[in-house]
């Protein structure tokens, strides 16, 4: 399975910029990575999502080494509204098929003032 | 454009009950999904559904049951709810079944069973 692994939990404070990383040691050639991020009482929704190298958009940017086992998001200058649950997710053949989306436990992040 | 659209936005349920989550979307997606997530958890997958005419078992299928009604509708039914199920319901739709599928979710329906 294309399992993924990400801290459980993050703390930051207003302007500093937040790195989070996801492990993805099983992922496939035709795989891509996308990060999802969830406000309480909300549905997910998508951030990003990459293949290989840096991806940058007008919210967040996703740094991919070149063996692709690891993808890091970054959040720059971060505020309070940017408290929320941060899901990586990588689609696998492994897994089942590509329409089997698994989501992992994610990442709590938490901004202070 | 309304996206994904779900029904009802809250419900509560006695045990034994049955009811039936709807869920319709418009951006003309093959493939849709529910999940449920329990306080503070993550999201766990129940079915999907691939394309129209197809439905597949995910995580935690058992007490469920789906009808892909049509392209549009994915409709989730609880046949005899339990406390156990008390959670929020999420659906959520895409395009095709590929390595760089986005997720497209509503706004979830949160169950209570008592």
């Amino acid at each position: 399975l294309a399992k993924t692994t990400q801290p459980i939990s993050m703390d930051s404070y207003e302007g500093q910029e937040v790195n989070i990383t996801c492990s993805h040691n099983n992922i496939a050639t035709n795989d891509y990575i996308t990060w999802y991020q969830q406000f309480p009482s909300q549905g997910p929704r998508f951030i990003i999502q990459g293949y290989k190298t840096k991806v940058t958009n007008e919210v967040a940017s996703l740094f991919i080494p070149a063996d692709r086992k690891s993808s890091t998001l970054s959040l720059p200058r971060v505020s309070l509204s940017d408290t929320a649950v941060y899901y990586c997710l990588v689609p696998s053949l492994l897994s089942g098929g590509y329409n089997k989306l698994i989501f992992g436990a994610g990442t709590r992040l938490a901004v202070h003032p | 454009n309304a996206g994904v659209t779900q029904t009802p936005k809250f419900q509560v349920l006695k045990t034994g009950q049955s009811m039936t989550l709807q869920c319709a979307q418009d951006m003309n997606h093959n493939s849709m999904y529910w999940y449920r997530q329990d306080p503070g958890m993550g999201l766990r997958l129940i079915y999907y559904s691939a394309s129209e005419g197809t439905t597949d078992k995910g995580e935690v299928p058992n007490g469920y049951n789906v009808s892909r009604l049509n392209k549009r509708e994915f409709s989730l039914r609880l046949e005899s709810a339990a406390p156990s199920q008390t959670s929020v319901y999420f659906c959520a739709s895409s395009v095709t079944g590929t390595g760089d599928e986005k997720l497209f979710f509503g706004s979830g329906t949160q169950l209570s069973v008592l």
